[in-house]
């Protein structure tokens, strides 16, 4: 089975602080992905990553920044956390390539961050 | 631009009824696959079903039923008989398919299956 897992289910921060969220896959999948959920907008892409070292900006990147040194981990950061952060950060893994798990994004339980 | 249109937020059942959840979505690309996930309150989202453009066969599994018609665009999830486990939101999503697999997601549906 595909196990994506995000280091912190709840974290509480305090604004400006400078915060990271890590995502570990352990399928080999090339692309991994970061989105926020909130109630009413379901989920936002923030960034995703096609390989180690490359990222590309989703649709809500303003205030984040990413990380992907090594092939397995995603980090999102959030250089100086604000309020309007507070959210559920979801991250997900996918493989390209062919076969029937070509495409399908595998999931992490999330993380509920609060910034005070 | 590509959109998922979700219009129920939320829908409560009694159990044992069946309940449809409705997909619209809207692409320029011919090629493209359709996706439901399901979000416990665990809040992890776990896939139920991928769908490609070039197949309009429906699919059952179980109790789950998905309704794909291009015609209409939509991509709409029944569940037969729902138990209190159905509980959660419900997701439906399009990607592009190309080599990013970029996923845009509906708003969700939440699904109350009360006892």
């Amino acid at each position: 089975d595909v196990k994506v897992t995000q280091s912190s289910r709840y974290l509480v921060k305090r604004t400006g602080e400078k915060v990271f969220l890590e995502c570990v896959q352990d399928m080999d999948h090339e692309n991994m992905f970061w989105y926020r959920q909130d109630p009413g907008l379901g989920l936002r892409l923030i960034y995703f990553s096609y390989d180690v070292k490359m990222k590309e900006k989703g649709d809500i990147p303003e205030g984040y920044s990413v990380s992907r040194e090594k092939k397995e981990r995603f980090s999102l950061i959030l250089e100086s956390a604000s309020t309007n952060q507070t959210s559920m950060y979801l991250c997900a893994s996918t493989r390209i390539g062919q076969g029937n798990s070509k495409n399908i994004q595998y999931f992490g339980a999330g993380t509920r961050l609060s910034v005070l | 631009a590509q959109k998922v249109t979700q219009a129920q937020t939320e829908i409560s059942v009694v159990e044992k009824e069946d309940v449809t959840l409705d997909c619209v979505y809207e692409t320029r690309d011919t090629t493209y696959y359709l996706f439901w996930y399901k979000q416990p309150p665990s809040g992890e989202l776990v896939f139920l079903i991928r769908r490609n453009s070039f197949d309009e066969q429906n699919e059952i599994s179980g109790r789950y039923s998905w309704n794909f018609q291009k015609s209409t665009s939509s991509f709409n999830f029944t569940i037969t008989a729902s138990q209190v486990v159905d509980s959660a939101v419900y997701f439906c999503a399009l990607s592009e398919g190309g080599a990013t697999n970029k996923l845009i997601f509906g708003t969700g549906t939440l699904l109350a299956v009360q006892p």
